[in-house]
């Protein structure tokens, strides 16, 4: 299986500060189409996780313009530029080159 | 509006079974491959099982958790997908969501079910 590490945040993190955080893929999730399978995933408390970034930096429908997705084939960072309280919960990221469709541990964003 | 509603779960013996619903309205459910993703308390995400539509032959895959235990199944006439649980363990306790797969990730969920495993 994949696996997905997740780095941790400086918590808690200011009100309009920027946090960027890492995933680590076992394997390069680089496909010969061109496309990279990372997803990013916000979980906020109490609520069903909702889709943030697909393909490694492909926001998806309705996600604010604060959070960009970037990386290479095993490395991957999503950034949350001014850090709002709508942003407080835990991120995930997700592989879907292969199946088990592995998640991060996750990373608990906390507002200062 | 799209909606994804799961039910069915609850507190369940071990080595029982039960079967989880995700009723879903929104969408052409019959265009899309469907899952099954949980989490245990205070825990992350697993993903468990992948159903595909008509055109794949309704394919399944699993988790290797829950493969042999776990059947996902979806009826195209009434937009609903389910997942029949058998056998089940302490370690299955967790909340259920059904989501909906488009291209390569997940992009509508459910909020989710509770399944508790306890004597």
């Amino acid at each position: 299986d994949i696996v997905m590490t997740q780095g941790a945040l400086p918590n808690p993190v200011p009100s309009g500060e920027s946090a960027s955080i890492t995933c680590q893929s076992s394997k390069s999730l680089l496909y010969s189409d061109g496309k990279t399978y990372l997803n990013w995933y916000l979980q906020r408390p109490g609520q069903s996780p909702q889709l943030l970034i697909y393909w490694m930096s492909t926001r998806a429908s309705g996600v604010s313009d604060r959070f960009s997705g970037s990386g290479s084939g095993t490395d991957f960072t999503l950034k949350i530029s001014r850090v709002e309280a709508e942003d407080v919960g835990v991120y995930y990221c997700q592989q879907f080159l292969e199946f088990p469709r592995t998640f991060g541990g996750g990373t608990k964003l906390e507002l200062k | 509006e799209m909606k994804l509603e799961e039910s069915g779960g609850g507190l369940v013996q071990p080595g029982m079974s039960v079967k989880l619903s995700c009723a879903t309205s929104g969408f052409t459910f019959s265009d899309y491959w469907m899952e099954w993703v949980r989490q245990a308390p205070g825990k992350g995400l697993e993903w468990v099982a992948e159903i595909r539509n008509k055109a794949n032959n309704y394919a399944t895959y699993y988790g290797k958790s829950v493969k042999g235990r776990f059947t996902i199944s979806r009826d195209d006439s009434k937009s609903i997908v389910y997942l029949q649980v058998n056998s089940i363990r302490s370690e299955d306790t967790g909340i259920y969501y059904c989501t909906r797969r488009r291209w390569a990730f997940f992009d509508y969920w459910g909020q989710g079910v509770m399944v508790t495993v306890s004597s």
